[in-house]
């Protein structure tokens, strides 16, 4: 079974530049989330996708972030303009139910 | 937003030797997930707690949910090299969103 892909896994950028990251999920899991996660520090969850529509995004730093999950399979997260502060990782996992199964992550350096 | 405090923060061991990691909130939780995550990879669960009281044993790590559904913990026998990583637990207060803790850094030295 073929796990959670996401590219790109480096991305630098400087800040106020724009940047995407892509997530596809394994195949039937219904739930997906995007977490950032801080270097040593804990995954804090972005938002959460049920099939194509939003669970919770009450973290999402809604005037520089967005998300979507296309006919829900594949999902993009946004930054626009990019801080120097949203340089982490950005996580996608997807979940059949309560376990949740991780990619590899997008390491993104605002400079 | 559901605060998960690990301790502690950073843990270096030689090969062999037993420790313990805390995962302390103030918040009842419905399900609580460890899982380990290796440097350039997403986290990997471990196991899954949903009963208060509730132990379980994964080869030499134990995993505990306290009876009030608040607290676990994750003790290894003699670790082993193999073991190093980060070391989170994540809490569901119900569902399937999970908050996760601080996080836990260990290393075991051969």
């Amino acid at each position: 079974e073929a796990g959670v892909a996401q590219s790109p896994r480096y991305k630098i950028i400087e800040k106020r530049q724009s940047v995407a990251f892509w997530c596809n999920p394994i195949s039937g899991h219904a739930t997906l989330y995007w977490y950032q996660q801080i270097l040593g520090q804990g995954p804090k969850l972005l938002i959460q996708f049920q099939n194509n529509g939003v669970v919770d995004d009450s973290q999402l730093p809604k005037d520089r972030f967005s998300a979507e999950r296309l006919k829900g399979v594949d999902s993009t997260l946004k930054i626009q303009p990019a801080k120097l502060e949203d340089s982490a990782v950005y996580l996608c996992a997807s979940s059949p139910a309560y376990e949740q199964f991780f990619g590899p992550g997008t390491r993104l350096t605002v400079l | 937003t559901q605060l998960l405090e690990q301790s502690p923060q950073f843990l270096s061991i030689q090969e062999g030797e037993n420790l313990t990691v805390y995962c302390n909130s103030s918040s009842v939780f419905s399900s609580l997930q460890w899982y380990r995550q290796e440097p350039g990879e997403g986290p990997v669960l471990l196991v899954t707690v949903v009963t208060g009281g509730e132990v379980k044993k994964l080869k030499r790590l134990t995993f505990q949910f306290g009876d009030a559904r608040k607290d676990s913990s994750l003790h290894i026998t003699a670790a082993q090299p193999g073991d190093t990583g980060l070391y989170l637990c994540a809490g569901a207060p119900g569902g399937n969103q999970f908050y996760f803790g601080t996080g836990t850094s260990l290393t075991v030295i051969p």
